[in-house]
């Protein structure tokens, strides 16, 4: 079974310019995350989808951050303008639905490393 | 107060020795709770999972909970190199769907 897909894996721009992540999850997953994990800390959620709708992006920075997930399957994750305090590594993740089951585990992807300068 | 609480670390134990990651959390609905472990550079990727009071073992690992405490903690027994990586504590609340709440991860060297 394929993993969780993102694209790209490194990117570097200067502060202000804009730049968009995509991800495509496991087959299958309704329930679709993106993490930002700044370096030395835990992963923190950003938005949650279940399928095309948005669960949750109360700690999503609306002013310049924005997400999609048009079709229920792949998403992308935009930052425009970019600030200095961006450069993280975004993490995508999914899982089969939006339920607590214990069987319902996030698999994440590789992530991608964003470095503003 | 932070909502999930760990010790960064680095903790350091010798190979063959036992590892012990603590993992303290704020919130009395917390329901839920998982142990990542995270390579450099790579993605967290889940090792266990505990739902309810004491101890869950499996392989080398054993997660324990007490909910009273408010504490959850994870056991390496038998340390590896291998081992050597960043073990992030997370948290689902009572009601939350299934978002998770990380910890800022402990770092676990394993030494020759």
């Amino acid at each position: 079974e394929a993993g969780v897909a993102q694209s790209p894996r490194y990117k570097i721009i200067e502060k202000r310019q804009s730049v968009a992540f995509w991800c495509n999850p496991i087959s299958g997953h309704a329930t679709l995350y993106w993490y930002q994990q700044i370096l030395g800390q835990g992963p923190k959620l950003l938005i949650q989808f279940q399928n095309n709708g948005v669960v949750d992006d109360s700690q999503l920075p609306k002013d310049r951050f924005s997400a999609e997930r048009l079709k229920g399957v792949d998403s992308t994750l935009k930052i425009q303008p970019a600030k200095l305090e961006d450069s993280a590594v975004y993490l995508c993740a999914s899982s089969l639905d939006f339920g607590q089951g214990s069987d319902n585990e996030q698999f994440f992807g590789p992530g991608t490393r964003l470095t503003v300068l | 107060q932070k909502e999930v609480e760990q010790n960064s670390g680095p903790l350091s134990v010798p190979e063959g020795a036992i590892a012990s990651l603590n993992c303290t959390y704020s919130d009395r609905v917390s329901q839920s709770f998982f142990w990542y472990r995270q390579y450099s550079g790579k993605s967290p990727e889940l090792i266990m999972s505990i739902y309810s009071n004491g101890d869950k073992e499996d392989g080398r690992f054993t997660a324990q909970l007490n909910k009273a405490s408010q504490y959850v903690s994870l056991l390496i027994r038998d340390s590896q190199p291998s081992d050597s990586a960043t073990y992030l504590c997370a948290v689902k609340l009572t009601g939350g769907g299934n978002k998770l709440t990380f910890g800022t991860g402990t770092q676990l060297k394993v030494e020759l």
